[in-house]
């Protein structure tokens, strides 16, 4: 399985904050690198696809960048309720694997 | 707008079978530009896909639990299932449907998520 490291655990910001978590890659995915959101007692949300794809419906100020093992999201100023947990997921290979996840906290 | 909904029982004896179903409304199941997924969630840990199915009928499993689950479309009601055989307490989480796009590769639609619990 292709193993997804994402840095740091957890963050605390404050509102306005730009914001940035990274993602790492075993092996080379290419560009098969999606990142999600979730709030508690909530289903994840896809905001990025493709590695810079934004999703219909999402913020602008929610960006990717990256290829091949090194990947990034930026949000580029934290609003209240952006205050979530964020998963990066490669869909390279079989099984598609998510990153341990990015906590973003006050 | 398409919305997934999980149902099945909240609890489960161990050694026995989870069955979860997952109903698809606001879009056919039918349409080749999709995949049908299942993923789940531990209490406080992290996302584990656990396989997916296309309109084909084709699937994938994660290959530690492949042994154990089976997907399946029923076209005919707009839904697919999730069968998971000899669980114990490792397999209690939240479980989550969602629709896959075909080309791209990401899940772009999620159930709500359903807590099963495995306890006698």
């Amino acid at each position: 399985d292709i193993q997804m490291t994402q840095s740091p655990s957890s963050l605390s910001t404050s509102v306005g904050d730009r914001v940035t978590i990274t993602c790492r890659a075993s092996q080379s995915i290419s560009s098969f690198l999606n990142w999600y959101q979730q709030k508690p007692g909530k289903a994840p949300k896809l905001l990025i696809y493709a590695a810079s794809s934004l999703q219909s419906g999402v913020p602008s100020r929610f960006s990717g960048s990256g290829s091949e093992t090194d990947f990034t999201l930026t949000i580029s100023s934290l609003q209240p309720e952006d205050f979530a947990t964020y998963y990066c997921q490669q869909s390279y290979s079989i099984p598609p694997t998510f990153g341990q996840g990015t906590k973003v906290e006050l | 707008q398409v919305q997934l909904q999980e149902s099945g029982p909240g609890l489960v004896k161990p050694s026995q079978t989870l069955s979860l179903t997952c109903s698809v409304s606001g879009g056919s199941i039918n349409s080749g530009s999709y995949y049908w997924s299942w993923i789940r969630q531990p209490a406080g840990k992290g996302l584990e896909w656990i396989g997916r199915i296309y309109t084909s009928g084709n699937t994938n499993y994660n290959p530690s639990l492949e042994s154990r689950v089976t997907i399946s479309l029923d076209t005919s009601k707009n839904q697919f299932s999730l069968k998971l055989s000899s669980v114990t307490a490792a397999d209690t989480a939240v479980y989550y449907c969602a629709r896959g796009q075909r080309f791209s590769n990401f899940l772009d639609f999620w159930g709500q998520g359903t807590l099963v619990t495995v306890s006698s």
